[in-house]
């Protein structure tokens, strides 16, 4: 159980271009969904938190004109990079999480490598 | 915000030995503690978690203790495998909060 996809698995893609990545939770409802970006060697940095049905909520200094969210369902949330630029180039991992598994531990999906030319 | 402290960064073992893992934390209202492990190119997988109402939880060679008057938790890993190589992180989630704050991480190597 807790299982969590997300696709695609990597994408390239030209500079300028906008790239959509989604998150879906299998096998639960995700009440809420993160999604993080890790940089080579470093850790996890939380960009957004996105509850089903409503704004998602952006850490300091996350442009949200530029990383648009959308938790449209209890089980898909999707991040989309706009106008993608050689520096938007990473690893981006979503999480789900729900109150009725283990207390609210996250389950994370296997990451998107994004690169941008 | 909440603060989390990962030592050490980098960490060498020979198959058989123990390793620890240390984490310090700065908002005492954080009420829960989980560890991952992420092997390269792959998502972090939760290996064990403790919450603040225990001192201690154990899963066969892996344990984690707390100190919340400290402000401080640990890994542990006791007979030490070559697949047990990987990168380790805390994270840190205060009471009342769903987001959790990562620590910056430690590469294990285990020494065959």
């Amino acid at each position: 159980g807790a299982v969590v996809s997300q696709h695609p698995s990597w994408v390239i893609c030209k500079s300028g271009t906008s790239v959509k990545i989604e998150c879906r939770s299998l096998d639960f409802q995700a009440t809420t969904m993160f999604w993080y970006r890790q940089f080579p060697k470093q850790s996890l940095m939380l960009m957004a938190t996105s509850n089903e049905g409503s704004k998602a909520t952006y850490e300091q200094g996350v442009e949200k004109d530029k990383f648009l969210i959308n938790h449209a369902s209890l089980t898909l949330s999707t991040l989309t990079v706009t106008s993608a630029h050689p520096e938007d180039s990473s690893f981006y991992i979503c999480s789900a999480h729900s109150l009725e598994l283990t207390m609210g531990t996250q389950y994370f999906g296997p990451g998107t490598r994004l690169l941008v030319l | 915000g909440e603060n989390v402290e990962q030592h050490p960064s980098t960490l060498s073992v020979q198959e058989g030995d123990s390793a620890v893992i240390k984490c310090t934390y700065s908002d005492s209202a954080s009420n829960y503690f989980p560890w991952y492990k992420q092997e390269l190119g792959k998502r972090p997988q939760l290996i064990i978690d403790i919450r603040s109402n225990v001192g201690e939880k154990k899963d066969q060679r892996i344990a984690v203790t707390l100190n919340k008057t400290a402000k401080h938790f640990s890994l542990h890993i006791t007979e030490t495998q070559p697949e047990d190589s990987a990168v380790y992180f805390c994270a840190v989630r205060r009471e009342g909060y769903q987001k959790v704050t990562f620590g910056t991480g430690t590469k294990l190597q285990v020494i065959p």
